[in-house]
């Protein structure tokens, strides 16, 4: 595999349900992200890791939980989400470090909160 | 609050066209800038990167920037059909933070 591969590619959930996403980086980069994506906004960063540390969190509510276990994989743990959170959630990466270059993109979450 | 401004659009052009695209920003400090193209139902990718003033061509892409006016514009020469997409701008406000606008949707009508 290559690219930026996220999984699942849709995702339907209550209010009360737990579930997370998935993303896995195979281009060997230093730091990857987490971005929202809602209609009619700009992209909205949620979170930055870069080496497995968390660099960045923008404001995010609690019911958003980011895991980085490894440099490859990155986790978006979802529980108590409301209808607002509907949204195309897109994973990213980048080689990091002072000169961070462009993102590369997963083709995203699309996420349905009933 | 350091934004990112593009017209939503649609531009609507007939095919072999130009398309021009403009996008302006409100970080003087930003150092890199980037066009990526997303096609409804898909994930943005990168068309082009600009660090320095003045034009960058790719094939039909061309990038401009200007940082005294803080102004970048994508050109498409030749506009086709299959370049029907949203083009988002994005710039560098710091290590890790790209502040991207909300894109504007080019339609190329054949």
């Amino acid at each position: 595999e290559t690219g930026v591969t996220q999984t699942p590619r849709h995702l339907v959930m209550g209010m009360t349900n737990k579930k997370s996403l998935k993303c896995e980086q195979h281009l060997g980069h230093n730091a990857m992200y987490w971005y929202k994506q809602s209609a009619k906004k700009p992209l909205e960063l949620m979170f930055v890791y870069s080496l497995e540390e968390r660099v960045e969190n923008n404001s995010v509510p609690s019911r958003f939980s980011p895991e980085c276990p490894n440099s490859s994989h990155l986790f978006l743990h979802l529980h108590t989400l409301q209808p607002e959170d509907s949204a195309l959630y897109l994973c990213a990466s980048s080689l990091g470090g002072a000169n961070t270059g462009e993102l590369f993109f997963g083709e995203g979450s699309r996420l349905t909160v009933l | 609050q350091k934004e990112v401004e593009q017209n939503s659009g649609p531009l609507s052009v007939p095919e072999g066209a130009i398309a021009s695209l403009n996008c302006t920003y409100s970080d003087r400090g930003s150092q890199s800038f980037f066009w990526y193209r997303q096609y409804s139902g898909k994930s943005p990718e990168l068309i082009m990167f600009i660090y320095s003033n003045g034009d960058k061509e790719d094939g039909r892409f061309t990038a401009q920037l200007n940082k005294a006016s803080q102004y970048v514009s994508l050109l498409i020469r030749d506009s086709q059909p299959s370049d029907s997409a949203t083009y988002l701008c994005a710039v560098d406000s710091g290590t890790y933070k790209y502040i991207f606008g909300t894109g504007t949707r080019l339609k190329v009508l054949a």
